[in-house]
């Protein structure tokens, strides 16, 4: 599967938009762009998903590049709760998720 | 909204114990994977199933691990001889389909730990 690369970790506070990005260079033009957090102590929870328009969902938005060698999540209203560990996965071929070592997003009060 | 169960939460063995881990899919899904998670490293894929086979599996999916399906609503994992390194966060997914496109719902997974 083709690499992603996140920030490490990133920062946004309370009530404020977060936008978490997302560099994938090596996407073939079939692959999704998916993405998941991880909140401490439990499994991960699908946010949103995409292909090459932008997606609009109750949790997110997804921003993809129209070379599509970019994508950005984009939290409108930050949360305590949205304080997690966020995942860019690119599926491909196979029916695995290759998690990377994500953007850890801490929101301050 | 359906989720994915898994039980025990919490699992404590002996090395060289036999465990199973248990889970219970969202209902219609025809997909069924096992991760794991070591304490602070990411999550790695184990091996998937479907229509009662296993479809893909990673390296760390040796002969040790087993993966059943015993009746129309449970998916297993088993590890026949436990090592003090398979202790870890297991975690359970299904998805719909197998398709690029198709978003895979995670359980909230077994801590066990091996002594």
């Amino acid at each position: 599967d083709a690499k992603t690369t996140q920030p490490n970790s990133m920062e946004s506070n309370e009530e404020e938009p977060v936008h978490l990005p997302c560099n994938h260079s090596t996407i073939s033009g079939t692959d999704y762009i998916h993405w998941y957090r991880q909140l401490p102590s439990q499994g991960p929870e699908y946010v949103i998903h995409g292909l090459t328009s932008n997606v609009n969902n109750r949790m997110a938005s997804l921003a993809i590049a129209e070379d599509r060698k970019s994508s950005t999540l984009i939290l409108h209203r930050a949360t305590l709760r949205d304080a997690a560990v966020y995942y860019c996965i690119l599926r491909s071929t196979g029916n695995q998720f290759y998690f990377g070592t994500g953007t850890s997003l801490t929101v301050i009060p | 909204e359906p989720e994915v169960t898994q039980t025990p939460s919490h699992q404590v063995t002996q090395m060289g114990q036999e465990v199973i881990l248990r889970c219970v899919p969202i209902s219609n899904h025809l997909y069924f994977y096992w991760y794991r998670q070591i304490l602070g490293q990411k999550v790695e894929f184990l091996v998937s199933f479907y229509n009662n086979e296993i479809s893909e599996k990673s390296e760390i999916f040796d002969d040790q691990f087993s993966v059943e399906r015993p009746d129309g609503s449970n998916f297993t994992l088993k590890i026949r001889s436990t090592k003090l390194e398979d202790s870890a966060m297991y975690f359970c997914a299904s998805s719909e389909g197998g398709r690029r496109g198709e978003t895979q719902y995670f359980g909230p997974g077994t801590r066990l730990l091996v002594l």
